[in-house]
């Protein structure tokens, strides 16, 4: 089992749209997350930090769940521009490195 | 001011040759990171520098990969003796603090390395 998991997608949505992304991961240990953007052949960007009581920030709310070992993002009133790849991150307790899931497609239709 | 900067942007080179690929951190940016990033897949861990000193080198795949940052700025990813296997963008990212905090990773744009 891989130590990030996400629906690849893509997910084909409407402008206006509400959509939802969820991602797994494996290691309890786990005590940071976050959510990535990647444009098309472009560097990831944070998006925005994943806190335990859950955060939004204008259309984006990001939700943990740790006792499921998930996070999720729902994105509202959807545009055209949130057409990107979102990366699901993960920092375990005690180690340096941040796991990246393989990321989920969404493409915003007109 | 001026991002994380990576050189070159594009190497094409052939299998067994030998290729450094440069990153230029944020100025005053403590912590470094590289990753791989292969098509359709999100960026692996590589490399995690705390100044000058590599502190979590687990991600580094084989002893032909190896990195240095000997004054705790600009960082050199080595790998030696390419295969096919190596073509990726090989991304750098560097944070104020890094560490155990959660300040944000700013990534530069990448190398995509090409192993014919």
């Amino acid at each position: 089992r891989k130590e990030v998991e996400q629906d690849p997608g893509p997910f084909n949505v409407p402008e206006g749209a509400t959509v939802a992304f969820n991602c797994t991961y494996s290691n309890s240990a786990s005590q940071s997350f976050f959510w990535y953007r990647q444009d098309c052949r472009k560097e990831p960007k944070l998006l925005m930090s994943v806190y335990s009581s859950g955060n939004e920030d204008g259309r984006f709310t990001a939700q943990l769940n740790r006792a499921s070992q998930y996070i999720s993002l729902l994105i509202r009133d959807s545009k055209l521009s949130d057409s990107a790849t979102y990366l699901c991150v993960v920092n375990f307790r005690g180690t340096y490195k941040y796991i990246f899931g393989t990321g989920t497609r969404l493409k915003v239709l007109a | 001011g001026a991002g994380v900067s990576q050189t070159p942007s594009n190497k094409v080179t052939e299998k067994g040759k030998y290729v450094e690929l440069r990153c230029d951190p944020i100025s005053g940016h403590t912590a470094l990171y590289w990753y791989r990033q292969s098509l359709g897949q999100g960026p692996e861990f590589l490399i995690y520098f705390q100044g000058t000193g590599a502190a979590d080198d687990s991600g580094l795949p084989n002893d032909r990969f190896f990195a240095v940052r000997p004054e705790g700025s600009v960082s050199t990813l080595k790998i030696q003796r390419t295969e096919r296997g190596d073509s990726a963008v090989y991304l750098c990212a560097s944070s104020l603090v890094g560490g155990q905090s959660t300040d944000t990773q700013y990534f530069g744009p990448g190398t995509r390395l090409t192993v014919l």
